[in-house]
């Protein structure tokens, strides 16, 4: 079965300073990739995601992320984070053909300063 | 459109009581997914409906969880009796039924503390 990990539990940024939270993946075929958003009170928002085609995937907010498979990886970036974007972030990654096998990260904390 | 809505927002129950949560899926999704998150860990499966049948309930933590979708339109979700382990954000997630493809809609969740 597939696992995801997100090795940073928490992470801190300036405001305008550039991020990227990290993503890897064990899966044996190419997997669905997703990173969604949580900030606090409001649901699961999916930021973006990968099937296939192009490994450098645009988001909504500004955020993109980059599927490399000879690192098994898929982290998340963006050039210059905003104080709105403080939340907390989850990898996901979904088998192909099974359409429930959905595996989460733990998630990242990202709390950004002034 | 409206998104996925869960009922209620937070609950506060003593051990050994009955708790029964609710999603509402977005609507003319058929499928309806459940997952939990205990503090600080991953978030986990636990179970899929796909209209009012149960495709997988592997996730499903033991006997005392009950999950049921009457019509194929909103879920419950019971906890008899309820332990401090379940503690936890119960999150609620629907989808279109695709071919290949899916995409899953989250609710808020519900977030559940065991006393």
């Amino acid at each position: 079965a597939q696992s995801v990990t997100q090795p940073d539990i928490h992470i801190t940024v300036s405001e305008g300073a550039s991020l990227e939270l990290r993503c890897n993946y064990s899966y044996g075929a190419t997997p669905y990739l997703f990173w969604y958003v949580q900030s606090p009170g409001q649901g699961l928002q999916l930021l973006l995601k990968y099937f296939s085609g192009d490994t450098l995937v645009q988001g909504i907010k500004g955020f993109e992320a980059e599927f490399k498979r000879s690192q098994s990886s898929f982290n998340l970036r963006k050039p210059s984070v905003h104080w709105s974007d403080a939340a907390e972030y989850f990898c996901a990654v979904g088998a192909r053909g099974n359409n429930n096998d959905m595996r989460f990260g733990a998630g990242t904390r990202l709390t950004v300063k002034p | 459109e409206a998104g996925v809505t869960q009922f209620p927002s937070h609950s506060v129950i003593e051990k050994g009581q009955t708790v029964t949560l609710r999603c509402d899926p977005i609507s003319g999704h058929d499928n309806l997914y459940w997952y939990r998150r205990v503090m600080g860990k991953e978030i986990k499966f636990l179970l899929h409906f796909v209209k009012e049948s149960k495709q997988d309930e592997s996730g499903m933590p033991n006997n005392r969880f009950l999950a049921e979708r009457t019509g194929g339109t909103y879920s419950t979700l019971k906890v008899q009796p309820a332990e401090l382990e379940d503690s936890g954000v119960y999150f609620c997630a629907s989808s279109h039924v695709t071919r290949s493809v899916n995409e899953q809609y989250f609710g808020p969740g519900t977030r559940l503390t065991v006393t």
